[in-house]
């Protein structure tokens, strides 16, 4: 069974410019989270999607954004980038999206904003 | 306000040894409790989970540890090995009626010495 699909690997995006990162979840998973990775911050909750819907959401600015696909696809897009939004962004996804089902990560898009 | 606490950056253990990472929360609504390991470049791996109504888990050489009235968590790893040289995040959930929302810990960096 192939794991949770990641694109692009890297981004190097400017100041002001907008990004779409892409996550595709293991086949039959119905739910996607994000979390953006730090340095110092741990993994920080973005927000969850199940069935097309947001069912949870993060304390991060509406410059962050997402949706879900019916096939389950993800994307993340994040407007007007500023420097601290340089991060590890992971991708997870989960057969029932329950607490006790556990995640299942990718390995993550790495952006840079200069 | 870090709601999920490792408050060692680092550890180091010779092989063979036991290797004893903690985790603290602070959230009195989290039930549910899991562990992540992390290489580099890569994304997260569940390790092991522990519910609010047990106060041990075990899986192989992995043991969880909860003491609620503490609000305490450890992962105990037996016999520790070099392969288990990671970055380690405890995470935590709360009864939300659904939906994945982990709350993770910064981590802890294992490091397994021969």
């Amino acid at each position: 069974k192939a794991g949770v699909t990641q694109t692009p690997r890297y981004l190097i995006k400017t100041r002001g410019q907008q990004v779409t990162l892409s996550c595709s979840p293991i086949s039959g998973h119905r739910s996607v989270s994000w979390y953006q990775q730090t340095p110092g911050q741990g993994l920080q909750f973005l927000f969850e999607y199940f069935s097309e819907t947001q069912r949870n959401k993060g304390n991060f600015p509406g410059r962050f954004s997402g949706r879900q696909f019916s096939n389950s696809r993800s994307e993340m897009n994040v407007s007007t980038l500023e420097l601290g939004d340089s991060a590890l962004y992971l991708c997870a996804s989960s057969a029932t999206g329950e607490n006790n089902s556990p995640l299942h990560f990718g390995n993550g898009t790495r952006l840079t904003v200069t | 306000d870090q709601q999920v606490k490792q408050n060692s950056p680092s550890l180091s253990v010779q092989e063979g040894r036991i290797s004893i990472l903690n985790c603290d929360y602070t959230n009195s609504m989290f039930d549910y409790f899991l562990w992540y390991k992390k290489y580099p470049a890569e994304g997260p791996t569940f390790l092991i989970s522990i519910s609010s109504i047990k106060d041990k888990n075990e899986d192989g050489r992995f043991t969880v540890f909860l003491n609620k009235s503490a609000k305490h968590l450890s992962l105990h790893i037996v016999p520790s090995q070099p392969g288990d040289s990671a970055v380690y995040f405890c995470a935590a959930a709360g009864y939300g009626g659904g939906g994945n929302k982990l709350t993770f810990g910064t981590g802890t960096q294992l490091k397994v010495e021969l």
